[in-house]
């Protein structure tokens, strides 16, 4: 079974600090994924990672920054927490290939409150 | 820009009705569509993908490339279909999804 764990399932930060989330997955994928999911709004996609100390931004990149140092371990970085990155955020990955899409095998999620 | 649209945020049906929940999709080429599914405090999940045309507890899927649709249909609900559904397709070339806003299914006994 794929496993996408990821640090905390609860966090709450306060306004201006700079917070960390981590995703670590254990099926040697290249394809790592950090999306936000807000009620009506579905999944937006942060940024994702194709290989280790690559990234490409996603949709709604502002306010966050990532980092891929190790294969296995994909970090999500809010350089000073708003109240409005407020949400819950998922962690995924897949496998690299090119023409026929794999699944996504998602992360248990990690509930960020900025107060 | 590639998009997925799920027109309703909530659909409640009593159990043993029949269920479709909609997904339409932006015009472009053939594209790879999916169902996931998101249970109660479970992690968001794959249910199914078109191009294996399977049928997964039950739900099917069809690709309407007419209608530029990929509903999601079962004929007869449990109480345990109850659940979040996000329909999603792929974007191109770089393994990305892209996600609709998800219809949240409540299945009344």
């Amino acid at each position: 079974d794929v496993k996408v764990t990821q640090s905390s399932r609860y966090l709450v930060k306060r306004t201006g600090e700079k917070v960390f989330l981590e995703c670590v997955q254990d099926m040697d994928h290249e394809n790592m994924f950090w999306y936000r999911q807000d009620p009506g709004l579905g999944l937006r996609l942060i940024y994702f990672s194709y290989d280790v100390k690559m990234k490409e931004k996603g949709d709604i990149p502002e306010g966050y920054s990532v980092s891929r140092e190790k294969k296995e371990r994909f970090s999500l970085i809010l350089e000073s927490a708003s109240t409005n990155q407020t949400s819950m955020y998922l962690c995924a990955s897949s496998l690299q290939t090119s023409g026929y899409s794999y699944e996504q095998y998602f992360g248990p999620g990690t509930r960020l409150t900025v107060t | 820009a590639q998009r997925v649209t799920q027109p309703e945020k909530l659909l409640s049906v009593f159990k043993g009705a029949p269920v479709e929940l909609k997904c339409n999709y932006s015009y472009s080429g053939s594209p790879e569509l999916f169902w996931y599914v998101q249970y109660s405090r479970q992690r968001l999940q794959l249910l199914l993908r078109h191009i294996s045309r399977e049928s997964i507890k039950g739900f099917t899927a069809d690709l309407n490339k007419g209608e530029t649709s990929f509903h999601l249909k079962k004929p007869f609900a449990q109480e345990e279909d109850s659940a979040m559904y996000y329909c999603a397709r792929a974007g191109g070339a770089t393994n990305k999804l892209i996600f609709g806003t998800g219809t949240l299914l409540a299945v009344q006994p």
